[in-house]
């Protein structure tokens, strides 16, 4: 069945530091989201992504969709304690249902 | 957020117990969904329902029973669970059925002994 695959499953920062998440899915993607979640909450949805090869911007938030809609990316600039929490993607085939990826877990180091 | 509300937010039950999941979601939504979320792995996706009808069983075992009387409430039956079951549950709502933004609940974190 279609998969899509989120790496690295965590990364740990200095705050100030950029993060970056990828998702990969095994097969073409209608769309995909975006969401967060935060220690012991659960999860808000930040963004979707429609169009090959599309690029959003949410302050110090940076997504992207791929050429081939089979991957995406979420980047954060200089990283701030309110920005710790898991970041998971969710994409669609064109079928009903969300494919999640595990999440990454973005740690800020003392 | 008050959006989407699940009670109760915490639940230590024995295998031989019996307990419900309650959600409600005051969004005026069509889709409801119940999902369980495990550590480090993906969110699980086990029951949907549009308009009050079930459209998704992701093969959830039957000691899971959902309920949706109305497109606000959603509940989930629970019966002789294992300790494996043991995980946080959420529910969510969206406008329709589909690959929409869906709106989630605060969870259930169920403990069984």
């Amino acid at each position: 069945g279609q998969q899509v695959m989120q790496i690295p499953q965590y990364q740990h920062v200095q705050e100030g530091e950029d993060f970056t998440t990828y998702c990969n899915s095994s097969t073409t993607l209608s769309n995909i989201q975006w969401y967060k979640q935060r220690p012991g909450g659960h999860p808000v949805f930040l963004i979707q992504l429609v169009k090959s090869g599309e690029v959003k911007k949410q302050k110090r938030l940076t997504f992207q969709f791929g050429e081939a809609k089979k991957n995406s990316s979420l980047h954060i600039t200089a990283t701030q304690t309110t920005d710790v929490g898991t970041y998971f993607c969710a994409g669609s085939d064109g079928n009903y249902q969300l494919i999640w990826g595990a999440g990454t877990k973005l740690i800020i180091k003392p | 957020e008050t959006g989407v509300t699940q009670t109760p937010r915490h639940l230590v039950m024995g295998m031989t117990n019996k307990k419900s999941l309650k959600c409600e979601q005051h969004l005026g939504h069509n889709a409801m969904y119940w999902y369980k979320q495990s550590a480090k792995k993906p969110l699980e996706l086990m029951f949907v329902y549009n308009f009050k009808e079930q459209t998704e069983n992701n093969s959830v075992p039957s000691r899971f029973s959902p309920e949706c009387p109305n497109s606000s409430h959603l509940f989930l039956h629970l019966h002789t669970l294992q300790p494996e079951d043991s995980a946080l549950y959420l529910c969510a709502s969206s406008p329709r059925w589909g690959p929409n933004e869906q709106f989630f609940g605060p969870g259930t974190r169920l403990t069984v002994l």
